[in-house]
C-alpha cells in the first residue's frame, strides 16, 4: 500500500531553476527519506529527516518536514540536466517495523539544458 | 566496498513458471528487504529478512516467498507466475536502524 501522494507527478524545468516536490503521508512516522531513481534502475538514497527535525540540508538539497500536516518537501536548487530522474519519498513508521519503507508514487523531474 | 548485487538483471518467464531472484547485500549488512515496482502500484514492500528470519511481510499472496542464508544473501521466489508479476524487483540492505542501500534490480517479464 502507498503511504500517500506526491505532488506534482511530473515536473519540467530549465537548468538553473529550482525544483520543489511535495509528499504527504498518512501515519505517524519515525523518519522520512527521499530517494532518486534514474530510468527504472535502483534507488539512490538522498536524505533522511527524523520526525523531530523540521529542516535538513545536504548540498543542493533542502528537505522540510511538517508532522502536524503529515507532509514533506524536497527542494533541489540550481538544477542540472543530471538531476533528471524520479524522486520518491519513503516513510519509516517505527523501529518495530524493521526495514519496512512505504513509498509515495513519485515525482518525475525533467531538467532541460 | 561493493554495493548490493542483484542477479539476474533481466528475466523472461511464461505464465505458470516459477522464478528465483538473488540478492547479495553489502558486506556486514544483515537486513535485506525486497520491493516490487510496477507502473500501476508503484513501489511496494514485499518482505524483510534479518539474521535468516523473516521480520516483516507485505501484503502479497503466498506465491511470493523468500529466505536468507547465513551469509546474509537472500533469495526471493515467485511460484505460478502471473502476467501481473511483471515488475522491477528491488533488493535493499542496511545496518540496523540505518538507511537502505538498493541494488540495480531484476526486471522480470512474464509472457
Amino acid at each position: 500500500s502507498q503511504q500517500g501522494e506526491e505532488d506534482p507527478q511530473a515536473l519540467s524545468i530549465q537548468e538553473g531553476e529550482n525544483a520543489t516536490m511535495n509528499c504527504s503521508y498518512k501515519t505517524s512516522i519515525n523518519n522520512l527519506q527521499w530517494y532518486r531513481q534514474n530510468s527504472g534502475r535502483g534507488l539512490v538514497h538522498l536524505i533522511l529527516i527524523r520526525s523531530n527535525e523540521r529542516e535538513k540540508h545536504s548540498g543542493r538539497l533542502r528537505v522540510t518536514l511538517d508532522t502536524s500536516k503529515k507532509s514533506s518537501s524536497l527542494l533541489i536548487t540550481a538544477s542540472r540536466a543530471a538531476d533528471t530522474a524520479s524522486y520518491f519519498c519513503a516513510t519509516h513508521e517505527d523501529y518495530n517495523q524493521g526495514g519496512k519503507l512505504i513509498f509515495g508514487q513519485g515525482t518525475e523531474l525533467s531538467v532541460k539544458p | 566496498k561493493a554495493g548490493v548485487t542483484q542477479t539476474p538483471r533481466y528475466l523472461i518467464k511464461t505464465r505458470g513458471q516459477q522464478v528465483t531472484l538473488s540478492c547479495s547485500p553489502i558486506s556486514g549488512h544483515r537486513s535485506v528487504s525486497w520491493y516490487q515496482q510496477t507502473p500501476g502500484q508503484g513501489l511496494q514492500f514485499l518482505f524483510e529478512y534479518f539474521s535468516e528470519t523473516q521480520r516483516n511481510k507485505g501484503n502479497f499472496p503466498g506465491r511470493f516467498s523468500g529466505r536468507q542464508f547465513s551469509n546474509s544473501r537472500s533469495e526471493m521466489n515467485v511460484s505460478t507466475l502471473e502476467l501481473g508479476d511483471s515488475a522491477l524487483y528491488l533488493c535493499a540492505s542496511s545496518l540496523p536502524g540505518d538507511i537502505q542501500y538498493f541494488g540495480a534490480g531484476t526486471r522480470l517479464s512474464v509472457l
